[in-house]
């Protein structure tokens, strides 16, 4: 069974950083580019990242570019979520998501999500 | 970067009624649209890929089409369990991909 599972929300000061984590179990980790997609309170969907599946790859959203950082480590079936410069309007649950190429590159699993509040 | 335009925002709705919602690309990509369901304080739901592919396990009353800049999801019988907020997304070679603002589908 396909599991991810995101750690590290937290409430933080604006200007400050934070680390998610998502564990990732039940498939073969490497072979899939993995995302970042977030929902601020009572918004829509917003697509924050990707990492193809040797982490040499990285688009991201214009609003996170120079702040946010997505990796991975193979080895510990993990995809991550680096967070420095904090805004609120980073506000939002933060879900971590496998992309499917054989499925038209959508995402066919996601986490339960984990909330990150900035917030003075 | 492509923006996607869906409408309704929102729409009430009874079980059983046939209900469609419309998905606009701001230009064409071609059939990579994907479409999700998401229910309140739960993570979406993959429906259909590639405009108009059921994802496996979603009940067939749910259809995709379209292609291009226009598409389409159709519910043909709506279900008690089918009210929820939709969302299209696009999947081109971007390299960034966008959601739609989502439709929510309301009990009337």
């Amino acid at each position: 069974e396909v599991q991810l599972v995101e750690s590290g929300g937290d409430l933080v000061q604006p200007g400050g950083s934070l680390r998610l984590s998502c564990a990732a179990s039940g498939f073969i980790f490497s072979n899939y580019w993995m995302s970042w997609v977030r929902q601020a309170p009572g918004k829509g969907l917003e697509w924050v990242a990707n990492i193809n599946q040797d982490g040499s790859d990285t688009p991201c959203v214009d609003s996170v570019k120079g702040r946010f950082t997505i990796s991975r480590d193979n080895a510990r079936t993990s995809l991550y979520l680096q967070l420095n410069s904090l805004r609120s309007e980073d506000t939002a649950v933060y879900y971590c998501a496998r992309i499917n190429y054989g499925s038209g590159r959508g995402f066919d699993y996601w986490g339960q999500g984990t909330l990150v509040t900035v917030s003075s | 970067d492509i923006q996607m335009t869906q409408s309704p925002s929102s729409l009430s709705a009874s079980v059983g009624d046939r209900v469609t919602i419309t998905c606009r690309a701001s230009q064409s990509i071609g059939k990579y649209l994907n479409w999700y369901q998401q229910k309140p304080g739960k993570a979406p739901k993959f429906l259909i890929h590639d405009a108009s592919s059921l994802q496996s396990g979603v009940p067939s009353r749910f259809s995709g089409g379209g292609s291009g800049a226009d598409f389409t999801l159709t519910i043909s019988s709506l279900q008690p369990e089918d009210f929820a907020t939709y969302y299209c997304q696009h999947s081109t070679d971007g390299p960034t991909w966008t959601f739609g603002q989502g439709t929510k589908v309301e009990i009337k």
